[in-house]
């Protein structure tokens, strides 16, 4: 079967920094992205990869491994916003999304 | 930009009666639409996928009779909920993807589906 694990719930300190791990294990492989998500809103787009290694965007790094089947998503100088949760999905070889169920982080000041 | 807007954003409605959700690309031809379920603390569910022109692709255990999914332009695809219940109560978020765009899906911001 197809599966994503991701950490339910992590918290971190303003102006820290953390790292939101995810395994995966899918019928082929097409990508990963990251998403970030607010209660009661729709998933926005934080990143995508598809090579091994790591991508920098701003506060958001990602990485990944497809030799382990692992990513993480690394968001530093956290601020207050951040608090959300991060989705993880990877494309399976029908270039469906499968999805992680989220990592809720909460930012304490 | 890639812009998905759905409507309504919420809805509450009878038990039984049947509720429609649109959902559409504002600036951009979407060849493919999805829609999927959240339910509490749950992970999206992807419930079928659209292409336009032509019938859904409904997810094992989706029942195609009760979800109508209607694919009709490159910037429209609407989800009915027919004789909905309670426990068709979600959150109900469309994505799209761009012509030409094999990987990123765009979000529309979801519809609260609360029936009583």
């Amino acid at each position: 079967g197809q599966n994503i694990d991701q950490p339910t719930e992590m918290t971190a300190t303003e102006g820290a920094i953390v790292q939101i791990n995810c395994t995966y294990q899918t019928s082929g492989f097409n990508g990963l992205f990251w998403y970030q998500q607010h209660a009661g809103e729709a998933p926005t787009f934080l990143s995508y990869n598809v090579l091994d290694g790591l991508e920098e965007k701003g506060r958001f790094s990602s990485f990944l491994s497809r030799s382990k089947g692992y990513s993480y998503l690394l968001l530093k100088e956290l601020q207050m916003k951040d608090s959300a949760s991060y989705l993880c999905a990877v494309q399976d070889s029908n270039y469906q999304l499968i999805w992680g169920a989220g990592t809720k982080l909460i930012i304490k000041p | 930009g890639a812009v998905v807007s759905q409507h309504p954003s919420r809805v509450i409605c009878k038990s039984g009666t049947s509720v429609k959700i649109e959902c559409r690309s504002l600036d951009f031809q979407a060849t493919t639409m999805f829609w999927y379920r959240q339910f509490p603390k749950q992970s999206l569910m992807l419930m079928a996928t659209s292409n336009e022109g032509s019938k859904a692709t409904y997810e094992q255990g989706v029942e195609k009779d009760k979800f109508l999914i209607n694919h009709a332009s490159l910037t429209l695809s609407t989800l009915t909920v027919t004789s909905a219940h309670p426990e068709d109560s979600s959150f109900y978020i469309c994505s799209a993807k761009k012509r030409g765009d094999v990987d990123e899906q765009f979000f529309g911001p979801g519809t609260r589906l609360t029936v009583l």
